[in-house]
Formats: structure tokens, C-alpha cells, sequence
């Protein structure tokens, strides 16, 4: 059975450009989960997909977005890099049905810094 | 608002037993879960509440009250390896949405 896996492991950007990064959820897993996680805190919650769909987002901006694909894999996307944007982005998958989640299973995260 | 409270620091020495609380205020409940998370690495799955009581997995534990808003975390027969940091989490009615907590950092000393 394969883990969570994200790419890339780490990532330099510049204001203003954007940035997609990528997670292969667990097989069987159909929920996938973002989180922002800064140095010293606790995940926070970004959004999560459920068979392709967005079904519950945080508190972050439109400028944050993503996909989930048939095989139910995921990417984040951001525009608009600001230097707060800098943290580690974590995905994690669940094998919850209709979108509920109890058991996730993070990946190693993308580290994430904005210049 | 939504919050979770932790203390942000615990000492405690090996093979001791350690208890880290949490209080919650959520809009909505569904169950609270325990994660732990070595310094560069990802957090990983301890435990879930969604009910009142005390669920028991090998040297850890973690308690419910639903009624009070409060759980703990458990450790006994503490390792070096325990040396940590620990989210309680909340996942709100409807399971669309986990909140962490600010997480609590272990130290575990010889």
C-alpha cells in the first residue's frame, strides 16, 4: 500500500508568481484535505475534495484553489504569492464517505518559500 | 469564533506518564482527534473521539467530554522518542472541515 506523497519536497518563488504543487492521496482514499501549516503552528485548514469536488473550504483566500482528478490525486494552486504564503503545505487523504473524515493520512508536505 | 486550547509546552521524564488537555469551541462537533508530529515531519494519526469516554490504544489514551468541551491526550511509560509535538483537532459537524489546534511540544527527558 502506497502513502500520501507530495512533490515537489521543496520550493522557492518570488512574489506575485504562482505555484501549483501536487499530492497522491492513499489508494482507496477519495477524500483529500490541504492544510498551511507555519513554523510553530498547527495545520491550518485550506480546503477539502471529495470525489473531484470542493465540499469545505477555510478561511483563505480565492486567490487559493485546487482540483481533485478521477484518480483522486490533487493539486493546490496559488496566485499571487505574498511573502505570509511561506509555510508548509500538507495534503492529506482519508477514506471517508460522503466527505466525512476522521483518520488522515499527511504526506511530508512541500515547503514552500516566497522571496 | 472557532479555537482549540493546548498548553504550548510539556516536560515530563522518561517512563513517566504525561497528560495534555484541550478545550474546544466549535461551531459544530463530530469528534476530536490527536496527532503527533516529530520536528520535519508530517503529522501522523494518534487516536479519535466522538464519543464520551476514554479510548485506549497501547501506551496512549484519549479522553471526551462532550459536555465540558475538554479531551486529553494520555501518554504513560514515556520514551525518549515520544519527544514531540501534539495537535488535537477538531472535525466539525458534518466532517467538511478539521480544525488543529496550536499544538502542545513534548519534551521527554532522560
Amino acid at each position: 500500500e502506497t502513502g500520501v506523497t507530495q512533490s515537489p519536497t521543496h520550493l522557492i518563488k518570488t512574489r506575485g508568481q504562482q505555484v501549483t504543487l501536487r499530492c497522491s492521496s492513499q489508494s482507496g482514499h477519495n477524500t483529500v484535505s490541504w492544510y498551511q501549516q507555519a513554523l510553530g503552528q498547527g495545520p491550518q485548514f485550506i480546503f477539502q475534495y471529495y470525489r473531484e469536488e470542493e465540499n469545505g473550504r477555510g478561511n483563505f483566500p480565492p486567490r487559493f484553489s485546487g482540483l481533485q482528478f478521477p484518480n483522486y490525486s490533487s493539486e493546490l494552486n496559488v496566485n499571487a504569492l505574498e511573502l505570509d504564503d511561506s509555510a508548509l503545505y500538507l495534503c492529506a487523504s482519508s477514506p471517508g464517505t460522503s466527505g466525512s473524515t476522521d483518520t488522515q493520512y499527511f504526506g511530508p508536505g512541500t515547503r514552500l518559500t516566497v522571496l | 469564533g472557532q479555537s482549540l486550547e493546548q498548553p504550548s509546552e510539556v516536560t515530563a521524564v522518561e517512563g513517566a506518564i504525561v497528560q495534555i488537555n484541550c478545550t474546544y469551541q466549535t461551531s459544530g462537533f463530530y469528534g476530536l482527534s490527536w496527532y503527533q508530529q516529530h520536528d520535519g515531519g508530517a503529522p501522523t494519526f494518534l487516536s479519535y473521539n466522538a464519543l464520551d469516554g476514554l479510548e485506549e490504544t497501547g501506551r496512549f489514551s484519549s479522553f471526551l467530554s462532550r459536555s465540558d468541551s475538554y479531551g486529553y491526550l494520555l501518554l504513560q511509560e514515556l520514551q525518549m522518542k515520544d519527544s514531540a509535538s501534539y495537535f488535537c483537532a477538531v472535525r466539525n459537524t458534518g466532517g467538511f472541515k478539521t480544525i488543529f489546534g496550536a499544538g502542545t511540544r513534548l519534551f521527554v527527558k532522560a
